[in-house]
């Protein structure tokens, strides 16, 4: 069975520090999500991309975030310069136009 | 602001017994609801979706719908330890590309 794949699975990063997170979703997924997870908090939605583009985004995905699909499969979310408060799980989600979003199984980013 | 919000637990019922999770959310316009389930340190897994009031049943799970009073409910019939975990509200709203806005999560336990 087809499955959203991300990587890697646990990052550990330097503060001020440039990460890329990546993801490959099911081929025949057109909407494209990236959310985060603090410990011990609820999921929350980071932004949303269709068509090549952004098509929704939250206040936490500020000018430090920014995605991009350069390849057509793979779907990247970079944090330019880390900050301690990034320390968070993040998945990667996909859906095609009228199904469930499906999950990547995450990347554990830690920030030190 | 959307909200969906969650009784946060824990929900401790013993083995055999229906278990009954319950959600409420904000916003009148959503339209799709879901059911995931998360274990700790993995990423949600879709169990339920619902798109129109009344219930959906789906082997154990059956996820129950009231537009008008703005709640969605998930019973867990025959329940295991297997099923422990934190369960996930998660609703999409009509002109959102499929955000999910999720609800904080019920832990729930299940006891032989």
């Amino acid at each position: 069975e087809p499955e959203v794949t991300q990587t890697p699975s646990h990052q550990v990063t330097q503060m001020g520090q440039e990460v890329i997170l990546r993801c490959v979703p099911i081929s025949n997924h057109l909407y494209f999500y990236w959310y985060r997870q603090i410990l011990g908090q609820k999921v929350e939605f980071l932004v949303s991309f269709y068509n090549n583009e952004i098509s929704e985004k939250s206040e936490i995905f500020d000018d430090q975030f920014s995605v991009e699909r350069p390849d057509g499969s793979n779907f990247t979310l970079k944090i330019r310069s880390t900050k301690l408060e990034d320390s968070a799980m993040y998945f990667c989600a996909g859906r095609t136009g009228a199904t469930e979003a499906f999950f990547g199984q995450g990347t554990r980013l830690t920030v030190v | 602001q959307k909200e969906v919000e969650q009784n946060s637990g824990p929900l401790s019922v013993p083995e055999g017994a229906i278990a009954s999770l319950n959600c409420t959310y904000s916003d009148r316009v959503s339209q799709s609801f879901f059911w995931y389930r998360q274990y700790s340190g993995k990423s949600p897994e879709l169990i339920m979706s619902i798109y129109s009031n009344g219930d959906k049943e789906d082997g154990r799970f059956t996820a129950q719908l009231n537009k008008a009073s703005q709640y969605v409910s998930l019973l867990i019939r025959d329940s295991q330890p297997s099923d422990s975990a934190t369960y996930l509200c998660a609703v999409t709203g009509g002109t959102s590309y499929g955000k999910l806005t999720f609800g904080q999560g019920t832990i729930l336990t299940v006891h032989p």
